[in-house]
């Protein structure tokens, strides 16, 4: 299986302040259509997971724009423009190219 | 609306049997691939397997910790999504999401396999 791994585990950001998250991926997500399966996700406290972002950089309605992603072949990063307080969750890249698909370990954003 | 409603969800002791259900609304049900993802209390997520439209088939994949012991099946002249679980581990023990193609998710049932 693809493993997917993310950094930080742990992301304590400032309200207002910008925050990272990278996902790296085993093998190239690259599919034979030309399209890169990469998908991120958010998981608030005690809720179902919700996607943001697909194929890399789709922003899915009724995300903020405050939130994009980028990246190619086996790296690729989530950005948070300026942190909100509603952002606070687990953060998961999770990959859809090979099966089965297969999630990053997540990413805890907290506020400072 | 979209809407997904999973039941089913309960104690079992390991060994044991359990059938989930996903009730879907909102969209064409019978033309969707539909999918079991899993997570384990304070862990990752993680895919447990998809079944295809009729259309396609319903052909089903399953990830390696449910080959051969679960089954995903659905009913379209329901819009019911079904996981069928046999010869269950303490390792089971998660909440079962169902899943659109990832874009849509219900609010999970949680399966503890406990003696």
């Amino acid at each position: 299986d693809v493993v997917m791994t993310q950094s930080p585990l742990s992301l304590p950001v400032t309200l207002g302040q910008p925050a990272s998250i990278s996902c790296r991926s085993t093998q190239s997500l690259l599919y034979s259509d030309g399209k890169t399966y990469l998908n991120w996700f958010q998981q608030r406290p005690g809720q179902s997971p919700r996607r943001l972002i697909s194929k890399v950089s789709k922003r899915d309605s009724g995300v903020p724009d405050r939130f994009s992603g980028s990246g190619s072949g086996t790296e690729f990063t989530l950005t948070i423009s300026r942190v909100e307080a509603e952002d606070v969750g687990v953060y998961y890249c999770m990959q859809g190219t090979h099966w089965p698909p297969t999630f990053g370990g997540g990413t805890k954003v907290e506020i400072k | 609306e979209v809407q997904l409603v999973e039941s089913g969800g309960g104690l079992v002791q390991p060994g044991g049997s359990l059938r989930l259900s996903c009730a879907a609304s909102g969209f064409s049900f019978s033309y969707a691939w539909m999918s079991w993802v899993r997570q384990a209390p304070g862990k990752e997520l993680e895919w447990v397997g998809r079944i295809k439209s009729k259309t396609e088939g319903e052909t089903t994949d399953y990830a390696a910790p449910a080959q051969g012991r679960f089954t995903i099946s659905r009913d379209d002249s329901k819009d019911t999504l079904y996981l069928h679980m046999n010869s269950l581990k303490s390792e089971d023990t998660a909440v079962y999401y169902c899943t659109t193609d990832s874009s849509y998710w219900g609010q999970g049932t949680l399966v503890t396999v406990s003696s």
